[in-house]
């Protein structure tokens, strides 16, 4: 089946500590897409990647960067400069280059802090 | 101002009719669209909706646009506890990416 997979479920990140989340996705989208969401805050662009070896910044990339050397992949590092990083993380990928971009969301990662 | 604009929450009673509003902000969007999150996951495309239409049906679910003032609604008929879940409404910014803008979402609870 096709789809996208984001791992993992949980993850926990001490002080000073960088981590990373992984989203892969076997749908042949070019566009891949990182939200950050926060409870009543709804979902916030952190990345967007229209094309291999290519990435912009959303409103909140701060402390947060991405690289995407494949297709398939488009991991996010969440590095020690974010200072307030517990939040449900998710990512996404559409088709590009129509007005008519239907986005298809993983299952997200949530990320505590220790 | 926030892009979209929605209410927080919604309750109903099992069987009645479920009404979800938002306001958008910018005239050129194209298509305007409604996701669906069920606790713990993803968000899943329930129904989408071109600028040039007012009403789309699709089974129990029925959008209204109103552009003259940006606003849209999402109607779900006979709501079940099932359809219990958080509604995000987005519209696509104008522009040459086309990328999604989502409001804060509606948290809709159906209690028996």
């Amino acid at each position: 089946d096709g789809g996208i997979t984001q791992s993992p479920k949980y993850l926990f990140r001490k002080e000073g500590q960088n981590v990373t989340l992984s989203c892969e996705q076997n749908l042949n989208h070019d566009a891949m897409y990182w939200y950050r969401q926060d409870p009543g805050q709804g979902l916030r662009l952190i990345y967007y990647s229209q094309i291999v070896n290519d990435f912009q910044k959303g409103d909140i990339a701060e402390g947060y960067s991405v690289s995407r050397e494949k297709k398939e992949s488009f991991p996010l590092t969440v590095t020690s400069a974010q200072k307030n990083p517990t939040a449900f993380y998710l990512c996404a990928s559409s088709h590009q280059g129509t007005t008519n971009e239907k986005l298809f969301f993983g299952s997200g990662t949530q990320l505590s802090v220790l | 101002g926030e892009d979209v604009e929605q209410s927080l929450f919604l309750s109903v009673r099992e069987g009645d009719s479920s009404v979800i509003n938002c306001t958008y902000t910018d005239s050129s969007s194209t298509y305007l669209y409604w996701y669906k999150q069920e606790p713990g996951a993803g968000l899943q495309l329930l129904t989408y909706i071109f600028s040039n239409m007012d009403m789309k049906q699709d089974q129990r679910l029925t959008v209204l646009l109103n552009k003259k003032d940006k606003h849209l609604s999402l109607r779900i008929a006979d709501t079940q506890t099932g359809d219990s879940a958080i509604y995000f409404c987005a519209e696509n910014r104008s522009g040459g990416s086309y990328i999604p803008t989502f409001g804060r979402g509606t948290s809709l609870i159906v209690h028996p």
